[in-house]
C-alpha cells in the first residue's frame, strides 16, 4: 500500500504565482487534514476534512483553500502565493477522528516562496 | 486552552544509555495526549496515545510514557537508545475540536555511537 501520497515533493514559486498541492490516501481513510511545518513551530492545521464532502478551516487557514474531490483526495490551493507560506506541507489521513485513530502523513512538499 | 510544552529543543545521548524527553500539558478538560516521530525528511509516525486508560502507555520501538496528572507531564522515555531512534520527536495534545490537535515544537534526539 502506498499510504499517503503528496505531490509534487518540490516546488519553486514567485510571489502572486497560484499552484494546487495534491494528496491522495488508499487506506479508505474518512478524514484527511492538511499542515504546516515550519522550524520551530511544530505542526499547525490549516484545513481539515472530518469526511467526504465537508471542509473546515484549522489554526492557520489564511491564504489556502481546500477541496475534498472524493474520498481518497483532499488538494490544498494557495491562490496567491506570499513568502510567508514558505514552508514544508503534510497531508495526513485517519479513519476516524484524530483523537480515536492515528494520522498517516505523507511524506511532505517543501514550498518555496521567493 | 489546551497548549503543551517540549522542554528541551535538543537532546543527545550515548548509544544504550536511557532517553527522556520531556513534555508539559495544559488542558481544560482530560485530554488525550500523543507522541508522534519524525525520521528526516520523512512525515510523522505515531509512537503512542494516551486516552484516560492506564496511565502508562506502552508504544512501538520500546517507548513508553506516563501521564502525570498531578505534574500534567507526559514524558517519553526509552531504557535503551538504538542509533535508528535518532529523529524528532512531538508531543501532541488535543484541541477541544475534532480535527484540531496541538503540536509541540518538537525535541530533536541525537543518538550518539
Amino acid at each position: 500500500n502506498a499510504g499517503v501520497t503528496q505531490t509534487p515533493k518540490f516546488q519553486v514559486l514567485k510571489t502572486g504565482q497560484s499552484m494546487t498541492l495534491q494528496c491522495a490516501q488508499d487506506m479508505n481513510h474518512n478524514s484527511m487534514y492538511w499542515y504546516r511545518q515550519d522550524p520551530g513551530m511544530g505542526l499547525r492545521l490549516i484545513y481539515y476534512s472530518a469526511s467526504e464532502g465537508t471542509t473546515d478551516k484549522g489554526e492557520v487557514p489564511n491564504g489556502y483553500n481546500v477541496s475534498r474531490l472524493n474520498k481518497r483526495e483532499f488538494s490544498l490551493r494557495l491562490e496567491s502565493a506570499a513568502p510567508s507560506q514558505t514552508s514544508v506541507y503534510f497531508c495526513a489521513s485517519s479513519e476516524r477522528g484524530v483523537y480515536n485513530s492515528p494520522l498517516h502523513f505523507g511524506n511532505g512538499t517543501r514550498l518555496t516562496v521567493t | 486552552a489546551q497548549s503543551v510544552t517540549q522542554l528541551d529543543s535538543h537532546v543527545s545521548v550515548s548509544e544504550g544509555t536511557p532517553v527522556l524527553l520531556r513534555c508539559n500539558y495544559s488542558s481544560s478538560y482530560s485530554p488525550s495526549l500523543f507522541w508522534y516521530v519524525q525520521h528526516p525528511n520523512k512525515g510523522l509516525q505515531l509512537l503512542l496515545k494516551y486516552t484516560s486508560a492506564a496511565t502508562l502507555v506502552k508504544g512501538i520501538n520500546g517507548f513508553e510514557a506516563e501521564f502525570k496528572k498531578s505534574e500534567t507531564s507526559f514524558h517519553l522515555t526509552k531504557p535503551s537508545a538504538h542509533m535508528s531512534d535518532a529523529a524528532e520527536y512531538f508531543c501532541v495534545v488535543s484541541g477541544g475540536s475534532q480535527g484540531n490537535l496541538i503540536f509541540g515544537k518538537g525535541t530533536k534526539l541525537s543518538v550518539k555511537p
